[in-house]
C-alpha cells in the first residue's frame, strides 16, 4: 500500500513566521505534487516536482518556495506566513508511467491556521 | 485552457439508491486521463477510479462506475446502492498531457454527497 504521510495534521503560526510542511512518501514515486484546498475552490496546484531537485511552479506559486532532495521527501515552505495562506495543504505523489492511469496517492492533510 | 466543472455543490441520496455526480471537462490534448476521488470529513483523499481518453469501455470498481461520455466531454461518477459511508465530498479530476517533465492535474470544485438513512 502507498503511504504518504504529512508531518502535522494540523498546525497553527504567527503572522510573518517561516513555516516547513514536510511529506514522505514510501512507494518510489517520482512526482510529488502539493495542494491548497480551500472551500468552494477544489485543489489547487502550488509546486509540483519530478524528480531530485526538479520543481516546477503550478497555479499559485506566490508566496511559497519547495524542496526536494530526496526522492521520497517533498517540503513545502510559506517563508513568511500570511492570513490568507490559511487552509488545508495536501500532498501527492505519483508514478510516471505513460500506458497507465498515474493515479495521486494523497496524504491526510495539514490544516494550517495564521493568526 | 484545461478545466474541469461539476455544478452540483450538494446532493442528498436516499440509503440503497444510486445516485449520480457529474462533471465536465475542457481539454485539446486527445490524450488525457480523468479520475474521482473521494474526501471523507478525515481529510484524506481516496482514489476511486480512472478513465483513459482512449478507453473504448466505460471504468467500473465496485459499486462505482464512470460515465464517459466523449463527445459531450463528460465523466460522471455512479454510485451503486449508496450506503451511509458513502457520504463525503468527491472531486472530478483530470490528467493533462505531459507538460514539465511529467503529467500535471486539475481538479474541480467537488460535491458534497449526503446519504439518508
Amino acid at each position: 500500500d502507498v503511504k504518504v504521510t504529512q508531518s502535522s495534521r494540523y498546525l497553527v503560526k504567527r503572522t510573518g513566521e517561516k513555516v516547513f510542511l514536510e511529506c514522505v512518501q514510501d512507494m518510489d514515486h517520482e512526482n510529488m505534487f502539493w495542494y491548497r484546498q480551500d472551500p468552494g475552490l477544489g485543489l489547487r496546484l502550488i509546486y509540483f516536482s519530478y524528480d531530485v531537485k526538479m520543481k516546477e511552479k503550478g497555479d499559485i506559486p506566490e508566496g511559497y518556495s519547495v524542496s526536494r532532495e530526496k526522492k521520497e521527501r517533498f517540503s513545502l515552505i510559506l517563508e513568511s506566513a500570511s492570513t490568507n495562506q490559511t487552509s488545508m495543504y495536501l500532498c501527492a505523489s505519483s508514478l510516471y508511467q505513460p500506458s497507465t492511469g498515474n493515479e495521486q496517492y494523497f496524504g491526510p492533510g495539514t490544516r494550517l491556521t495564521v493568526t | 485552457a484545461q478545466k474541469i466543472t461539476q455544478t452540483q455543490p450538494g446532493m442528498f441520496v436516499q440509503e440503497k439508491e444510486a445516485v449520480t455526480l457529474d462533471c465536465t471537462y475542457d481539454t485539446s490534448d486527445p490524450s488525457y486521463g480523468l479520475f474521482w476521488y473521494k474526501q471523507p470529513s478525515s481529510g484524506e483523499m481516496i482514489f476511486l477510479i480512472y478513465q483513459g481518453s482512449y478507453d473504448q469501455q466505460n471504468a467500473t470498481e465496485g459499486r462505482y462506475s464512470l460515465n464517459f461520455q466523449k463527445a459531450r466531454k463528460s465523466a460522471n461518477l455512479v454510485i451503486s446502492a449508496s450506503q451511509l459511508g458513502d457520504s463525503a465530498m468527491y472531486f472530478c479530476a483530470m490528467r493533462e498531457g505531459r507538460t514539465s517533465g511529467t503529467y500535471k492535474y486539475i481538479f474541480g470544485t467537488g460535491t458534497r454527497l449526503k446519504v439518508l438513512a
